[in-house]
């Protein structure tokens, strides 16, 4: 079954680290881009961050930059997401999901196609 | 980035009732648009990628169209299990943006 499990989540001051994992399985993890998306209470989705299958390329939403960074393993099958200097406004469930594409025409078209069931961070004194 | 805006941001529909989301780009974004289904306190679900192409195992019932900057997702006759919440998102760009979603409620 293919399959991604966060963890890592929980209550941190302002200012403070967290270390979220994801751990995929069933499918071939080094193969894909993965992406972290949250969602902030009674709110709505954001993109976070993507990472390219080798590592090598990296994208992230402007709000994050310079505080957020998005790694993986791929002998271990993990995507983490490394997060500092965190404030009231990054409390949300954060979720990882697998990039996939399609081609269709000599064009590629990217979706999520597969997701986790998320891991809750609170930044709260 | 690139804004994405749907409407409307709710909608109340019976069973059985034909359902249009529309979801509109800030610039084109040729057919690289997606649609997901949230339900509470879980996480989204594929629906359709590339504006139009339906995801292994969903229904028939949900159809994607438009390119350019104008989207439309539509359920041709609306189930209990379809009262959720829907999002759009582009990936034309390396910056992913969602819309605000449609949460379609019971009436």
């Amino acid at each position: 079954e293919v399959q991604l499990v966060e963890s890592g989540g929980g209550l941190v001051q302002p200012g403070g680290s967290l270390r979220l994992s994801c751990a995929a399985s069933g499918f071939t993890f080094s193969r894909y881009w993965m992406s972290w998306v949250r969602q902030a209470p009674g709110k709505g989705l954001e993109w976070v961050a993507n990472i390219k299958q080798d590592g090598s390329e990296k994208y992230y939403v402007d709000s994050v930059k310079g505080r957020f960074t998005i790694s993986r393993d791929n002998a271990k099958n993990s995507l983490y997401l490394q997060m500092n200097s965190l404030r009231a406004e990054d409390t949300a469930v954060y979720y990882c999901a697998r990039r996939a594409s399609m081609t269709t025409w000599g064009y590629y078209y990217y979706y999520m196609d597969v997701w986790g069931k998320g891991t809750t961070v609170t930044v709260s004194s | 980035d690139i804004q994405m805006t749907q409407s409307p941001s709710s909608l109340s529909a019976s069973v059985g009732d034909r359902v249009t989301v529309t979801c509109r780009a800030s610039q084109s974004i040729s057919s690289y648009l997606n649609w997901y289904q949230q339900k509470p306190g879980k996480a989204p679900k594929l629906l359709i990628y590339g504006a139009s192409s339906l995801q292994s195992g969903v229904p028939a019932r949900f159809s994607g169209s438009g390119s350019g900057t104008d989207f439309t997702l539509t359920i041709s006759s609306l189930q209990p299990e379809d009262f959720a919440t829907y999002y759009c998102q582009q990936s034309y760009s390396t910056s992913v943006t969602f819309g605000q979603g449609t949460k379609v409620e019971i009436k």
